[in-house]
């Protein structure tokens, strides 16, 4: 039962921009808080950015602030990640995670694949 | 900018335990920190296993459990199964809205 579904990822040129959406299928979307989390090809995790639920408190990882803007619209369930001025050292697979109650990271999606070849 | 450190790799045999430790470059890890265990497959998304130190999900195996050791957050598998061969992240908070993951751990079950 898939929960979140990423999208919008793609081969873009460097310089270039992109935004990325989360669609929630659980009702509980407008309650939580999200969060974006990428990773490298054969790297690690990253965290990159996170929202409350009613969008009034956005943090950042300073690799993406400035450059990465993270949104959402409740009434769609839905996430979003603007990002612009996109390097070569962008190109990740991007995931949503929803938090529930405490955990940050309760449910994630599977991710979706940004490359910005150098 | 703090620096998470965990083991880059581990072996343990089936049935065996392991203790997995994530540090931090700042100092000790406490609870004011909220240490996270994800764990992932190869090819698949992550799974939060552990959040706020010791809290499992419903999904969480019973093998699992979270701690402070030693000044590091740790993760403990007790009984390891073939099945928990896979890379293990930590997570860490830190003041001012700082957030970062450990460089990850891959545990092989042999």
């Amino acid at each position: 039962d898939v929960q979140l579904v990423e999208s919008g990822g793609g081969l873009v040129q460097p310089g270039g921009s992109l935004r990325l959406s989360c669609v929630d299928s659980e009702f509980i979307f407008s309650t939580e808080n999200m969060n974006w989390v990428r990773q490298a090809p054969g790297k690690g995790l990253e965290w990159l950015s996170y929202i409350n639920s009613d969008s009034s408190t956005m943090f950042y990882a300073e690799s993406v602030k400035g450059r990465f803007t993270i949104s959402r619209d409740n009434a769609k369930k839905s996430l979003y990640l603007q990002m612009n001025s996109l390097r070569d050292e962008d190109t990740a697979i991007y995931y949503c995670a929803r938090g529930h109650r405490s955990s940050w990271f309760a449910s994630w999606g599977q991710g979706t694949l940004v490359t910005v070849p150098s | 900018q703090a620096v998470v450190t965990q083991e880059p790799s581990l072996t343990v045999s089936p049935g065996g335990t392991l203790t997995l430790t994530c540090g931090s470059s700042t100092g000790a890890v406490t609870s004011s920190h909220y240490p996270y265990w994800f764990q992932q497959m190869p090819g698949q998304a992550p799974r939060t296993l552990i959040y706020d130190t010791n809290n499992k999900h419903s999904w969480t195996p019973a093998r699992f459990s979270g701690s402070l050791l030693g000044g590091k957050a740790a993760l403990t598998l007790s009984g390891a199964q073939p099945e928990d061969e896979a890379d293990y992240y930590c997570f860490l908070s830190y003041p001012g809205s700082r957030f970062v993951f450990g460089p990850g751990t891959k545990v092989t079950v042999l």
